[in-house]
């Protein structure tokens, strides 16, 4: 089945720089990878997602690359904030699977103001 | 317009007792799935339903866990005969129809088993 893996585990920077978040999968049949924001004691939100049949999409601060060749995706936020601290998932969906999401392990981002 | 709905947020149950979350999706989505998260992990899958039916139990541990959505009301995941590993977070997600993929998720269950 389908393996994703996110690096980094957690990230610090300073208010103002940029973050980036990376993801592996294993399945090429995925085809839509979303990512979420979850805030202490919240559900999950999505935040921005992509399907296969594009390679970089962008909304406002936050923008998401796919690589299908190399089967990673990656999530830029720029001129971060202090309201960006959170958990950041990434997951797949192995749409030959059904429409479950698999999820990477989640990254703690520290924005320090 | 209401998101995904979830009750209780917090339930405790001893060991041994039953526990009932509901999840309630968006307005107009008939798919809901049910994903578990284990303190400082990542959410798993467990269950993807539409209406009256079952359609990926792939992730639902063999015993003790069972979910339905019914026509009418919500849907419920049921677990028996609690014991302290099923202490988690448990998420419910809704989309529209199969061909949506994007899900979008309740605030959340938090079960504490004693």
């Amino acid at each position: 089945g389908e393996n994703v893996e996110q690096h980094p585990s957690t990230l610090s920077v300073q208010e103002g720089d940029s973050a980036v978040i990376k993801c592996t999968y294993s399945d090429s049949a995925s085809n839509y990878f979303p990512w979420y924001k979850q805030e202490l004691g919240k559900g999950p939100q999505l935040i921005i997602d992509i399907r296969s049949n594009v390679g970089e999409k962008k909304d406002q601060r936050i923008a998401v690359t796919l690589n299908k060749t190399a089967k990673h995706f990656s999530l830029h936020i720029t001129e971060t904030q202090p309201e960006d601290s959170a958990v950041y998932f990434c997951a797949a969906s192995p749409r030959a699977y059904g429409n479950k999401l698999v999820f990477g392990a989640g990254t703690i981002l520290r924005v320090k103001s | 317009n209401a998101g995904v709905m979830q009750n209780p947020r917090h339930l405790v149950r001893r060991r041994g007792q039953e526990a009932r979350l509901r999840c309630s999706p968006m307005k107009g989505h008939s798919h809901v799935y049910w994903y578990r998260q284990l303190p400082e992990e990542g959410l798993k899958f467990m269950v993807y339903l539409q209406k009256e039916n079952i359609i990926d139990e792939s992730g639902m541990p063999k015993e003790r866990f069972s979910a339905e959505f019914p026509k009418e009301g919500p849907s419920i995941l049921r677990i028996q005969q609690v014991v302290r590993g099923d202490s988690a977070a448990y998420f419910c997600a809704s989309s529209w129809d199969s061909a949506a993929d994007t899900q979008y998720f309740g605030p959340g269950t938090r079960l504490t088993v004693l």
